[in-house]
């Protein structure tokens, strides 16, 4: 079945270190790709989306790119604020199914 | 007001209760799910309805009902809880397209004595 593995955290960077967060799938067909966000006490909200193969995401500068060769949607920030200590999820949506998998999620805490 | 609500935000149970979780949205979208949230497992769907008449289980439905109300309600059952069901549950909603994107709640903390 589809599953989504993205790296463990939790991940500590100070203030305007460059961020990278890995995230691979398994998927059958074309799913489309996502990365959420949680901040601390809330649901989740939409990060980027990429639909298709080389499609680059981005938001808030942060970005990332689908890869179908490498089955990868790996999340990077050029320069990372305190305000985006969070959790990250990788998710894909099945393109038969139309159900969501969830990566497991990544702590991040940016230090001042 | 938010778009999808969730109440109540968070219950104390004792096991063997029944609870129900509520969710209901105004984004007129068609499609709903119930997820549960627990530490380094990330989110993992309970439920799913993609209109009224269109219910389906998700990979971890055991012990769980649900009942779509109407297009913009949505409620998850615990009829017998268990303190392994003790965890956070998001509901969240999506539009019929091609590249929905999911819209969750603020979640509900449940902890079961």
């Amino acid at each position: 079945g589809d599953s989504v593995t993205q790296m463990e955290g939790p991940v500590t960077l100070s203030e305007e270190a460059f961020l990278t967060i890995n995230c691979t799938y398994t998927a059958t067909g074309y799913p489309s790709l996502f990365w959420y966000v949680q901040y601390p006490g809330e649901g989740l909200q939409l990060l980027l989306k990429a639909t298709k193969a080389d499609d680059k995401g981005s938001n808030k500068g942060f970005e990332a790119t689908y890869r179908k060769e490498t089955t990868s949607f790996h999340l990077e920030k050029g320069s990372v604020q305190v305000s985006d200590s969070a959790v990250y999820f990788c998710a894909l949506r099945d393109s038969g199914t139309y159900k969501y998998i969830f990566g497991t999620g990544t702590r991040l805490k940016v230090l001042a | 007001d938010a778009d999808v609500t969730q109440t109540p935000r968070n219950r104390i149970t004792k096991t063997g209760k029944r609870i129900m979780l509520e969710c209901s949205q105004t984004k007129g979208h068609d499609r709903m799910y119930w997820y549960r949230q627990d530490p380094g497992l990330g989110l993992r769907l309970i439920y799913y309805s993609f209109d009224v008449k269109d219910i389906n289980k998700g990979e971890i439905s055991d012990g769980y009902s649900v009942s779509r109300q109407a297009q913009a309600k949505f409620s998850l059952s615990l009829e017998s809880a268990i303190p392994n069901q003790t965890a956070l549950y998001f509901c969240a909603t999506g539009a019929r397209s091609s590249t929905d994107t999911q819209y969750f709640g603020p979640g509900t903390r449940l902890t079961v004595l």
